[in-house]
């Protein structure tokens, strides 16, 4: 069965720091992977998404994200983060039935 | 003009009560979802239509019946409310099923419902 780990439920960084949001899958067959980001009392935005291409994925607001298969990681990454990058983050996964599965989240707190 | 659109934005009711979340898109998708996010953050698909047609129906009570009357449309509708009821209720909606992994979901703003 698909699912997906991320490692840390809350994250702090400085202003202006790089930003690493862990999360580890585990898929029977080569993974669909996306990252969502949900900002405080609001929906879930695509961040960016996998499907088997370049294993270095760009997103929006400058995130990124690389596909390991040998160590079974899709982790996001920023260079720098920003205060407006304060949010939940979603690691997914496709399951069988074609439905995505999320991860238990990642809390990203921006200290200025 | 909002792609994913849910009402009411907040719910407050008391346990026993029934009551209804509509979502519409207007992005001409043709599949809809509803997920259910806990206290916890924890998102979980609860129901999939592919054009009106129930595609997913995890294990939810019962007493949850989605109902979809066109492709645009996929209501909730819930009997008997309870207090393990009080969540967040997400709508979305992707082009075609997801299991091509090339489609991804726009969804709404989310319904809070707090069942006292």
């Amino acid at each position: 069965a698909q699912s997906v780990t991320q490692l840390d439920s809350h994250v702090s960084v400085s202003e202006g720091t790089p930003v690493l949001l862990r999360c580890n899958y585990s898929s029977s067959y080569s993974p669909s992977l996306f990252w969502y980001v949900q900002h405080p009392n609001k929906g879930l935005q695509l961040l960016l998404k996998y499907t088997s291409a370049a294993t270095l994925v760009k997103g929006i607001n400058g995130f990124e994200a690389e596909f390991k298969k040998s160590e079974t990681s899709f982790h996001l990454t920023k260079p720098s983060a920003h205060m407006s990058d304060a949010a939940e983050y979603f690691c997914v996964v496709i399951g069988s039935q074609g439905n995505l599965i999320f991860g238990k989240g990642t809390k990203l707190s921006v200290k200025p | 003009d909002t792609a994913v659109s849910q009402t009411p934005k907040y719910l407050v009711t008391q346990m026993g009560n029934d009551k209804s979340i509509k979502c519409e898109q207007n992005l001409g998708h043709d599949t809809m979802y509803w997920y259910k996010q806990d206290s916890k953050k924890f998102l979980k698909i609860m129901f999939s239509y592919n054009n009106k047609e129930l595609i997913i129906n995890e294990t939810v009570p019962n007493r949850f019946s989605p109902k979809s009357p066109d492709k645009a449309h996929l209501n909730l509708h819930i009997n008997s409310l309870e207090l393990g009821d009080s969540a967040v209720y997400f709508c979305a909606s992707s082009p075609i099923g997801q299991g091509s992994g090339a489609n991804v979901l726009t969804f709404g703003a989310g319904s809070r419902l707090t069942v006292l």
